[in-house]
């Protein structure tokens, strides 16, 4: 166990559409994370949180957006799907950037 | 451009056996390099964390070594069993950006 949980496990959402994926950190952890896996390859880094603002991001389009929350929560956005979003997506927290990390079961979104 | 090499893409060993696994990595500003272990479908799981100044670590039969001068980290494992079968990943944190870069992973297969 790692004290972050994520939801939900699973999800099917038809292109066009809109997903809020959502995860729970453990307290005190005030960086998070999100990451998109496809199948069979290492996760790509979406951006990262600090204290409620974004601190970082990776080569994603702004469709994906997010946003932490001061209870440790945070949630993933993905506006106006496109069949490639499916993936697993991957939320990590730590206390701060320097810290180990520890990650969610994932979120395995596909979209038909 | 930031980049984290992992070899060999894949290996099957006997159980019992020892590996090494292999990680090279260009990026700079270096903050950490972390090992993760992930079976398929479930989040990364940590195994080390090592920082600038250290040169191994040890975490339980699963041993990391980093030379940041060369920019290389190997994972050694001993005495292999079969549950350590899973993708074993390489990730380095960009401390410019507060990025985490993923390797693609080295799938491991232990065999009875």
């Amino acid at each position: 166990e790692t004290g972050v949980t994520q939801s939900p496990t699973h999800l099917i959402k038809t292109r066009g559409q809109q997903v809020t994926l959502r995860c729970s950190s453990q307290s005190g952890h005030n960086t998070v994370s999100w990451y998109q896996q496809a199948l069979g390859q290492g996760p790509q880094f979406i951006f990262q949180y600090y204290r409620e603002e974004e601190n970082g991001r990776g080569n994603f389009p702004p469709r994906f957006s997010g946003l932490q929350f001061p209870n440790y929560s945070s949630e993933l956005n993905v506006n106006a799907l496109e069949l490639d979003d499916s993936a697993l997506y991957l939320c990590a927290s730590s206390k701060d950037t320097y810290t180990e990390a520890f990650f969610g079961q994932g979120t395995r979104l596909t979209v038909v | 451009k930031n980049q984290v090499e992992q070899s060999p893409q894949s290996l099957i060993i006997l159980e019992g056996k020892n590996c090494t696994l292999q990680c090279n990595y260009t990026v700079s500003p270096f903050s950490n390099l972390r090992w993760y272990k992930q079976d398929t479908g479930r989040g990364p799981v940590s195994l080390t964390i090592m920082t600038f100044s250290e040169n191994t670590k040890s975490n339980g039969r699963y041993t990391a070594t980093l030379d940041a001068d060369t920019k290389q980290s190997s994972l050694h494992i001993t005495a292999s069993q079969l549950s350590d079968s899973a993708s074993y990943i390489c990730v380095v944190s960009d401390r410019g950006t507060y990025k985490y870069i993923f390797g693609t992973g080295t799938r491991l297969k232990v065999l009875a």
